[in-house]
């Protein structure tokens, strides 16, 4: 069984600087999708960002970017010019499709990030 | 608005007492799932359902059961619930395979608090 894990369960940044969140897993898979996603005060789980581990290209969207090191089992986050906004509960999740096609997937036990004004 | 409609967001039950949580989608997915979360810790699967007509354990399905209604509806049933049970629990979809690296699109939760 594969295994996620975010080693920072609470993190601070001030407004407009950069911060990264780590995460790593742990599998046997060669071919695999990351994901994270974004928890606000709300509970909605909203995606982040995503990466295919075939591709060797770090995904990036807008300020967010990541790090994803496959050999060393390896994908933080970095976020660009933090915002207010940006304060939530930032999850890492490992999906792996078997061959029934069921996506399901295993998350880290969270982030928690609060951007200072 | 297209998406995954939870039903009820909040609920609280005694010990002992039964209830089924509902979740559907007009996504038209095929795969759909139940996820605990419990304070300080990720989502945790509970069933799954790949596809209408099939459902499998996840990771801590003690305690449940599910049923894949048809394509659109995937409910959680607590037979007799325990306090252990309390969470917050979210049903989510995923189209499959064929349609590239899309992630799962998830309900707002339902919060349940067993006394």
């Amino acid at each position: 069984a594969q295994t996620v894990t975010q080693s920072q369960p609470e993190m601070s940044v001030q407004e407009a600087e950069t911060v990264t969140l780590s995460c790593t897993y742990d599998t046997s898979e060669s071919n695999y999708y990351l994901f994270w996603y974004k928890q606000p005060p709300s509970r909605q789980m909203i995606l982040v960002i995503r990466q295919e581990a075939y591709k060797q290209q770090n995904a990036t969207e807008n300020r967010f970017s990541v790090n994803f090191q496959k050999a060393a089992k390896s994908f933080s986050l970095k976020i660009s010019d933090s915002q207010l906004g940006d304060t939530a509960m930032y999850f890492c999740a490992f999906m792996k499709p078997d061959r029934t096609n069921a996506g399901k997937s295993t998350f880290g036990d969270g982030t928690t990030l609060t951007v200072k004004p | 608005n297209a998406g995954v409609t939870q039903t009820p967001k909040f609920q609280v039950l005694k010990t002992g007492q039964s209830m089924t949580l509902q979740c559907a989608q007009d996504m038209n997915h095929n795969s759909m799932y139940w996820y605990r979360q419990d304070p300080g810790m990720g989502l945790r699967l509970i069933y799954y359902s790949a596809s209408e007509g099939t459902t499998d354990k996840g990771e801590v399905p003690n305690g449940y059961n599910v049923s894949r209604l048809n394509k659109r509806e995937f409910s959680l049933r607590l037979e007799s619930a325990a306090p252990s049970q309390t969470s917050v629990y979210f049903c989510a979809t995923w189209p499959g395979t064929g349609i590239g690296n899309q992630p799962q699109h998830f309900g707002d939760g339902t919060r349940l608090s067993i006394l």
